[in-house]
Order: structure tokens, then sequence, then C-alpha cells
């Protein structure tokens, strides 16, 4: 079956303890992206990558870092969480290298509550 | 500054009838457009997409129309179903600066029995 794959899906964690959340897809998609979605906002773009070693910054970078070392992982790191980034966040990716120009199928999500 | 605006946060409709939902965009370049549609604990799923040298695309009951002058695509659902309630989400991509997304803050449909 086709899906992308977030973990974990729920995490409660505190101030400045590092975390990551991991994200696999098994499609051999070049494009992966990260989202959060925040009430009244809806999905803003973290990073995305648009293949292999190769990552860019979205609207809403600060405070991440990605990594893209092999094609089916995208993780998403917070190397010192903060309260604001308490936030539902998405993973997705997509075929061809055009980025969001072509269907993005997303994960499920991981609700991340940083106290 | 949200280059990608759905002004209406729900709308509900009765089974049945046309669902309409509105996006409004500022950025000039953007030149692609999609629909995702999200129930609750899952992600969002790809509905349906245009591009800027179109002005409509059907697929069954769906269908997204754009207005390039007034920036501003509609997707209309017709007919409504209860299994149709859900988010739905805009989102507009450029083919210059990059590959981002923008997404709108989205519209929560209701279709009532």
């Amino acid at each position: 079956e086709a899906q992308v794959t977030q973990n974990p899906r729920y995490l409660i964690t505190v101030t400045g303890k590092k975390l990551t959340v991991t994200c696999s897809q098994n499609m051999n998609h070049e494009y992966m992206s990260w989202y959060r979605q925040d009430p009244g906002l809806g999905l803003r773009q973290i990073y995305y990558s648009m293949n292999v070693e190769v990552t860019d910054k979205g609207d809403v970078p600060e405070g991440y870092k990605v990594s893209r070392k092999e094609k089916r992982n995208f993780p998403l790191i917070l190397e010192s969480p903060s309260p604001n980034q308490t936030s539902l966040y998405f993973c997705a990716s997509s075929r061809g290298g055009t980025g969001g120009r072509k269907p993005q199928h997303f994960g499920d999500g991981t609700r991340l509550s940083i106290l | 500054d949200q280059q990608v605006k759905q002004n209406s946060p729900s709308l509900s409709v009765q089974e049945g009838r046309i669902s309409i939902l509105n996006c409004d965009y500022t950025n000039s370049m953007f030149d692609y457009f999609l629909w995702y549609k999200k129930y609750p604990a899952e992600g969002p799923t790809f509905l349906i997409s245009i591009s800027s040298i179109k002005d409509k695309n059907e697929d069954g009951r769906f269908t997204v129309f754009l207005n390039k002058s007034a920036k501003h695509l509609s997707l209309h659902i017709v007919p409504s179903q209860p299994g149709d309630s859900a988010v739905y989400f805009c989102a507009a991509s450029a083919n210059t600066g990059g590959f981002k997304t923008i997404f709108g803050a989205g519209t929560r449909l209701f279709v009532k029995a």
C-alpha cells in the first residue's frame, strides 16, 4: 500500500529536549515536505526537499532542521523545542521534480506538545 | 500576509445541493492550484487541481473554476453528500522562486442529511 508514515503520532515533551519526527514514504517520490497546521493558519510549509541531499526552506523554517540522506526518509529535527512549536505536523511526498505542482500524499500527522 | 485566503471558515449545505468553496490569492506568480480534503485524525488527501492555462477542471462531482483576472478560484461539489463533510484546503504554487506550496486556512464543510 502506498503510504507516508510518520512517527511518533503523538508526543508530549519539555522545552529544550531535542526530538526527531521521522517520515518515510514507499512510493519512490522525489519531493518531500514538512508542514505544520495551526488553527486559523492552515498548513504552513516548514522545509521541502526536491531530491536526496537537496533541501530548502519553506515559509516557517525557524527552529527546525531536516536532512535527506535517503530518498525514502525525511526526518524533522527540533534541536531545542519551544512551546510555540506545539502544533500538528504533516509530512508529504510527491513524484517528479516540480514540488507542490504534483498532488502530495500526506502522512496522518504528528501532534507535538512542548511544555 | 496570507497569499492564499479562504475567507469562510465554515459552510453548511443540505445533502443533494451544491457546495461552493472559495479561495482568493494575491501572488500573480501562482500558476498551479490544488484542492485537498481533510478528515479528522487523517492527513489531507488530494482532490482536484487546475493549471492557470485553464479556467475549469472537472472530475466527477467536483469542479474547480479559476478566474485569473480576479485571482479567485472556487470548488463546486454537486450533489453534496454527507461524506463530503470535511475541511477543504486550497493550495497554490509558482514556477519561480523555488517550489513552495502555499495553503489557505481551510473551510470546514458540513453536509446535512
